[in-house]
């Protein structure tokens, strides 16, 4: 079946290093590709998607790009902030049923 | 636009006794999951409603766990009896579910049960 598998953390940083989380998933079909945060006692929120192959999915300085080849969608971000410290998932859309499976989290730790 | 909205935020309770937790999506999606969050580990899909029916139970203990979602809206969780390893973080979500385009979750913020 449909599964995703992200490195395991946690990562800790110092602030304005490189982030990157590895993400690869298993899928028949094509489908959509997410990673969520899920900052200290809030939740989930979605922080980018991406619908097809190549696409790149952006925000709050965070990237990660579709890549069919390779079943990948690695989360990067150039600097990272100690506002950054959150448990990361990735997750894809399955398109068969339309549900979402989720990786088993990375937790990033940014230490000023 | 409301988000989803689940209660009670936390719940403790003793073994063997039962527990319900209540779900209300965005209006209009037609797509209601219910996760389970066991500290430390991803979101694990116990049940997916599409309108009042189900799409998909298979992680569902059915022994304990039931769900419904009358009217294909508002749903339910109950477990009853529960157990020590039942303690997480229930997550409600809810999509348009239509589409592709559409999977993309939208999440509550969660019931934590404590069971002891």
């Amino acid at each position: 079946g449909d599964s995703v598998t992200q490195m395991e953390g946690p990562v800790t940083l110092s602030e304005e290093a490189f982030l990157t989380i590895n993400c690869t998933y298993t899928a028949t079909g094509y489908p959509s590709l997410f990673w969520y945060v899920q900052y200290p006692g809030e939740g989930l929120q979605l922080l980018l998607k991406a619908t097809k192959a190549d696409d790149k999915g952006s925000n709050k300085g965070f990237e990660a790009t579709y890549r069919k080849e390779t079943t990948s969608f690695h989360l990067e971000k150039g600097s990272v902030q100690v506002s950054d410290s959150a448990v990361y998932f990735c997750a894809l859309g399955n398109t068969g049923g339309f549900k979402t499976i989720f990786g088993a989290g990375t937790r990033l730790f940014v230490k000023a | 636009e409301a988000g989803v909205a689940q209660s009670p935020r936390y719940k403790i309770i003793e073994k063997r006794q039962s527990v319900a937790f209540w779900c209300n999506p965005i209006s209009g999606h037609a797509t209601l999951y219910w996760y389970q969050q066991i500290l430390g580990q991803g979101p694990k899909l116990l049940i997916q409603f599409q309108n009042n029916g189900v799409v998909d139970d298979s992680q569902l203990p059915k022994d304990r766990f039931s769900a419904e979602r009358l009217k294909g809206v508002d749903s339910t969780l109950k477990i009853q009896p529960a157990k020590l390893e039942d303690s997480a973080v229930y997550l409600c979500a809810s999509s348009l579910g239509r589409d592709k385009l559409n999977t993309e979750a939208f999440f509550g913020q969660g019931t934590r049960l404590t069971v002891v």
